[in-house]
Order: C-alpha cells, then sequence, then structure tokens
C-alpha cells in the first residue's frame, strides 16, 4: 500500500517539547496511532485518536490531527531522557471481515540529550 | 495477563532450514498479526487473522512463508527454506474486539546465515 511518513530522526534538549510529525495515506481511517518502541521491545501504544477528534491530550502528550492535510502529530511536553525511543505512527485500514490492520510508518527515532 | 507471548526470541539458523515462530495471543483476543521489521522497509503487516481465519495475507512475501492459527489461543509463522533476506524481527500481535489496541509480543529476531 502507499506509505504513512514520517521523519526519521529528531533530536531534543531535555526538558524542551518534542514534536513528531506523520502524513497518513487513508482518508477513510477510523483511528490514528502513536506507538512507542524501546531498544529490543515490541511496540506499545502511546496513544491513539478517533478520525472525528482533532485533538487528544494526554499528560503529556497531546495529539493534534488534521483530517483535511491528512496530518498527524505528537508534541511531548517537558521531554525526558527516558522518551528516548522510536515512535511510530499508524493508520487503520478496515476491510469489510472485520478486523483492523494497520499500516505504519517507517518510525521517528527521537534522542533526549541533556 | 501475561501479554502477547513469542517464541523463540531469538533465532539463528542456516540458509535453507526450516523456521517456525509461535506466537500466543492475549487470552479473549479475537484478532492476531503476524510483522515482519527490517530496518530497509520498516514494519510490514505480513498477514492476519480473525476468528481464527487468514483475513489478508497479501503481505507475506512469497510461498515460502506460510501462516496458521489451529486455535484461538496459539498461531506459527513458518518460513521453508529460509533464505538470509529473511534476517528480521518478527512480531506477533493481538487485538480485542474491532478497533483499539493492538498488543504487541516481544519479537522474534531471526538471523539467517
Amino acid at each position: 500500500g502507499e506509505d504513512v511518513e514520517q521523519s526519521l530522526f529528531l533530536s531534543v534538549r531535555e526538558g524542551d517539547s518534542s514534536v513528531i510529525n506523520c502524513t497518513y495515506t487513508d482518508s477513510s481511517s477510523t483511528y490514528l496511532y502513536w506507538y512507542k518502541q524501546e531498544p529490543g521491545a515490541g511496540l506499545q501504544l502511546l496513544t491513539y485518536i478517533f478520525s472525528n477528534m482533532d485533538m487528544k491530550q494526554d499528560q503529556r502528550l497531546t495529539v493534534l490531527l488534521n483530517k483535511k492535510d491528512k496530518h498527524l502529530s505528537l508534541r511531548i511536553a517537558d521531554t525526558q531522557t527516558g522518551d528516548s525511543a522510536i515512535y511510530f505512527c499508524a493508520e487503520s485500514v478496515s476491510d469489510s471481515n472485520s478486523g483492523y490492520a494497520l499500516n505504519f510508518g517507517k518510525g521517528t527515532s527521537l534522542l533526549v540529550t541533556p | 495477563d501475561a501479554g502477547v507471548i513469542q517464541s523463540p526470541r531469538h533465532e539463528v539458523t542456516e540458509m535453507g532450514q526450516e523456521v517456525t515462530l509461535r506466537c500466543k495471543p492475549i487470552s479473549g483476543h479475537n484478532s492476531l498479526f503476524w510483522y515482519r521489521q527490517t530496518m530497509m522497509r520498516g514494519l510490514e503487516l505480513l498477514i492476519y487473522f480473525n476468528n481464527n481465519v487468514p483475513i489478508d495475507d497479501s503481505g507475506m512475501p512469497e510461498d515460502r512463508f506460510s501462516a496458521k492459527m489451529p486455535n484461538a489461543s496459539f498461531s506459527t509463522l513458518k518460513i521453508q527454506p529460509s533464505e538470509p533476506r529473511d534476517s528480521a524481527v518478527y512480531f506477533c500481535a493481538s487485538m480485542g474486539d474491532l478497533g483499539g489496541e493492538q498488543y504487541f509480543g516481544p519479537g522474534t529476531r531471526l538471523t539467517v546465515t
């Protein structure tokens, strides 16, 4: 399928805000997700947003959705060194047989420096 | 719940050998997904099952790959014969009812020499 696009690398200083951007492909996606992958581990869901929402906030995380431009962003406030990881944007790809597959971006490596 | 369980965590094999990766989804989840992760291609969906039935296997690279889900608590991904380009981390994920969160296992790191 078409690609979900993300920048590959982001470096920020501890305490600053991080903004990770994503452009998705399927305008009919019902859910859009942000997953976090720490070294040597599987993916963990950070947050997701339903397609009829513009914004979702969860503690230090803010997700913004621009459906017109098919643009999704993740803002991490007060970024900590423990936030260093790879962040994946994903769109749901539904089909008539039920069950939702996900189409992932290639991930953004976030490096937080002291 | 122990989460999604995958075995083995690491597998090193020689080209031409058969490889079987195993996954136990979270109890009660009715969708199961197999992904492959490489540096070059990122995360690719290989196949997914709903209620033990394969729904979409269009991501399976070629006939050397096969996946089964004989019951709701077990799935296998088999590669026969394996090739060096199959080296990757293979993730299994499961999901409850429609939409929502996919829970990922820790992955199996496969190295084919």
